[in-house]
């Protein structure tokens, strides 16, 4: 168990909304990541962090964005979120050797 | 840019039959990792693999073997005797290797590959 949890583990929003997602760690880990699932997709990057206030985006990161004020805490932003928005989302720390993900969100954007 | 081909959308077999998963990896970096990750149907994704691109040596662990090969580009996994508990959707990933930010590993995933045991 690496420790890390998701919040919230299943949101349904409306279109134009802002939802933030936090990914949370207990073992100060400093590499984190956001990816997304979408069937016929597999994951995708979404933003990653390698350390407080270091960010960078990933593959799909429109329509993102992302914070890191302290060690523990990720954040993932939906400014306005889009139906396209819909989607499990899953929040990865970088262990010894793997990334360990978060057991995930699912959001539903209508 | 990284790509990685898992062309197995689905498979089912029947338990106690063995079956392999292809993954095929696409890369312009010569030092990289490759991962194989379980997706069980309570949604949560397990690791089980990583294997760096200088060791090509093949791996088994269990009822799992990996079998790398890098002329072909490829990290199959094979399940043997296969269980019910063996079902979930299974994704291959890579990453490369970086020069700064050691430890920074951004991941590329396959679709995956939905994994059936029949009874």
């Amino acid at each position: 168990d690496a420790g890390i949890t998701q919040s919230p583990r299943h949101k349904v929003t409306e279109t134009g909304t802002p939802v933030t997602l936090r990914c949370h760690q207990t073992e100060n880990h400093r590499y984190m990541y956001w990816y997304r699932q979408d069937p016929g997709h597999g994951l995708r990057l979404i933003h990653y962090s390698y350390g407080v206030k270091d960010t960078d985006k990933g593959e799909v990161s429109d329509g993102y964005s992302v914070s890191r004020s302290k060690t523990e805490d990720f954040l993932l932003t939906l400014e306005s979120a889009t139906s396209s928005q819909t989607s499990v989302y899953f929040c990865a720390i970088r262990g010894r050797h793997e990334q360990f993900f978060g057991p995930g969100t699912r959001l539903t954007v209508l | 840019a990284q790509k990685v081909t898992q062309a197995q959308t689905e498979i089912s077999v029947v338990e106690k039959e063995d079956v392999t998963l292809d993954c095929v990896y696409e890369t312009r970096d010569t030092t990289y990792y490759l991962f194989w990750y379980k997706q069980p149907p309570s949604g949560e994704l397990v690791f089980l693999i990583r294997r760096n691109s200088f060791d090509e040596q093949n791996e088994i662990s269990g009822r799992y073997s990996w079998n790398f090969q890098k002329s072909t580009s490829s990290f199959n996994f094979t399940i043997t005797a296969s269980q019910v508990v063996d079902s979930a959707v299974y994704f291959c990933a890579l990453s490369a290797v970086p020069v700064a930010n050691f430890g920074n590993e951004k991941l590329t995933f396959g679709t995956g590959t939905r994994l059936t045991i029949i009874p």
